[in-house]
């Protein structure tokens, strides 16, 4: 149990659906990230948020739409996917932006996403 | 540009020892972290370095060099549970982190 949950854990959609991944962590944090981990690729930050502001935006295709209500709850819309965007999305948390440089992050384990 | 390499697979034997290189070249240095993933699973924190030389955490331990941009961890006593993949990341001068694909641990009985 890390702290961070990630809902669902499985996810398969055609490429004209939109669907919502989840993220919600127990940690009191006041930074969340989500990250693409593509086999044998290093981790992708694509997009951080500190108290509910983002900070963050790594050139992601608009396709993806982050959504950070409250500094507990952080979700990744998703409509009109493309076949590579198949891979595992991971979110973490950390105190704040500033200590993930020299604090752990906290990771929940993650989404699987398949597009058909 | 910034870059983390380190090997992409190893095995080892059950008790034995094995060591998982990373090196690394970034803009500037902050500290080092290693984590473990399991296959469906969270990466959890194993280690940070920020300074020269070996931290020990019971069975594991994590070395840095910053003036040779290389690290290594360290696994003692193998178990089958330590099968799993180790990732290796640094903060850099603006303090993101850049991540290393990942080492997936083979261990075998």
């Amino acid at each position: 149990e890390t702290g961070v949950t990630q809902t669902p854990r499985h996810l398969v959609m055609g490429m004209t659906n939109k669907k919502s991944l989840k993220c919600e962590q127990h940690l009191g944090h006041n930074a969340m990230y989500w990250y693409k981990q593509s086999a044998k690729k290093p981790l992708e930050l694509m997009f951080v948020y500190s108290l509910e502001e983002r900070v963050e935006n790594n050139s992601v295709p608009s396709r993806f739409s982050p959504e950070c209500p409250n500094s507990s709850h952080l979700f990744l819309h998703l409509h009109t996917l493309q076949p590579e965007d198949s891979a595992l999305y991971l979110c973490a948390s950390s105190q704040d932006v500033e200590a993930a440089s020299n604090q752990p992050q906290h990771f929940g384990d993650g989404t699987r996403l398949s597009i058909l | 540009g910034q870059n983390i390499d380190q090997p992409t697979e190893m095995t080892a034997t059950e008790g034995a020892i094995v060591q998982i290189n990373c090196t690394y070249q970034t803009s500037g240095f902050n500290g080092l972290f290693w984590y473990q993933q399991h296959a469906g699973e969270a990466p959890t924190f194993l280690s940070y370095n920020v300074l020269d030389g070996l931290e020990e955490k019971g069975r594991f331990s994590s070395f840095l060099s910053r003036s040779k941009g290389y690290s290594y961890l360290l696994l003692k006593e193998l178990q089958m549970k330590d099968s799993a993949s180790y990732l290796c990341a640094v903060s850099d001068s603006n303090y993101q982190l850049i991540w290393g694909a990942g080492t997936k641990l083979i261990i075998k009985p």
